[in-house]
């Protein structure tokens, strides 16, 4: 197990598009979050799956942002209509039940900028 | 809401020598978990110390301890015996265990360089 992947590493896109991006996160971790950080800023929470659902939302994520996590494995974030403000590194990171499920592993993010 | 705060942007410290990062926190909730991660240049956050406030004693892990004054709200970490790879950007968090929610706060974080 190689920890949380995250896809693509880097991003560039237009203003207006469409992005997705991927998170896979530890293989038996049935928890799941999505952060952004922004430059010379902590990370934001954005949302967080218990297997399938998505239990938690913060108020940073608009309509145009959407998370899914078909099945309980991995999960997707998808942008719609891209502002220069989304510019952020996007992190996931996952965590299991128990002593530890307050440890959150983090993937490497998924580095967007909107041109 | 928490809120964390982390007043030193950037601190610096010779190598094998002691450093100590700053972190103030605020929260209502009375049970909560303090975290201090730490951000290499390849950007993977990496958990470095985990502090439950409810217990007394200070986490410690190898080279890294904490200082946890409750009453105070003060959460710093202290880094003994400096290495070149302790070289990052160091975030402290914060987590409401009580409420059912999984929202790490984090600061804006301290840039650690490391003095050869």
């Amino acid at each position: 197990d190689t920890g949380v992947s995250q896809d693509p590493r880097h991003k560039i896109t237009k203003r207006g598009q469409n992005v997705t991006f991927r998170c896979d996160p530890i293989s038996e971790h049935n928890r799941l979050y999505w952060y952004r950080q922004t430059l010379g800023q902590g990370p934001e929470f954005l949302t967080y799956f218990q297997n399938e659902a998505q239990l938690e939302k913060s108020r940073l994520l608009s309509d145009r942002f959407s998370a899914e996590r078909p099945k309980g494995s991995f999960s997707t974030l998808e942008i719609q209509r891209t502002e220069q403000g989304d510019s952020a590194m996007y992190l996931c990171a996952s965590s299991i039940p128990g002593i530890l499920r307050e440890k959150l592993f983090f993937g490497s993010g998924t580095q967007l900028s909107v041109l | 809401a928490q809120t964390v705060t982390q007043s030193q942007p950037e601190m610096s410290v010779q190598e094998a020598e002691t450093v100590t990062l700053s972190c103030t926190y605020d929260t209502s909730e009375s049970d909560y978990y303090l975290f201090w991660y730490k951000q290499p240049p390849s950007r993977q956050m990496i958990l470095v110390i985990r502090q439950e406030a409810y217990k007394q004693q200070n986490a410690t892990e190898n080279r890294f301890s904490v200082n946890f004054q409750k009453a105070a709200k003060s959460f710093s970490l202290k880094i003994s015996d400096s290495q070149l790879g302790d070289a990052a950007m160091y975030f402290c968090a914060s987590l409401d265990s009580g409420a059912g929610s999984y929202q790490l706060t984090f600061g804006k974080g301290t840039k650690l360089s490391v003095i050869p």
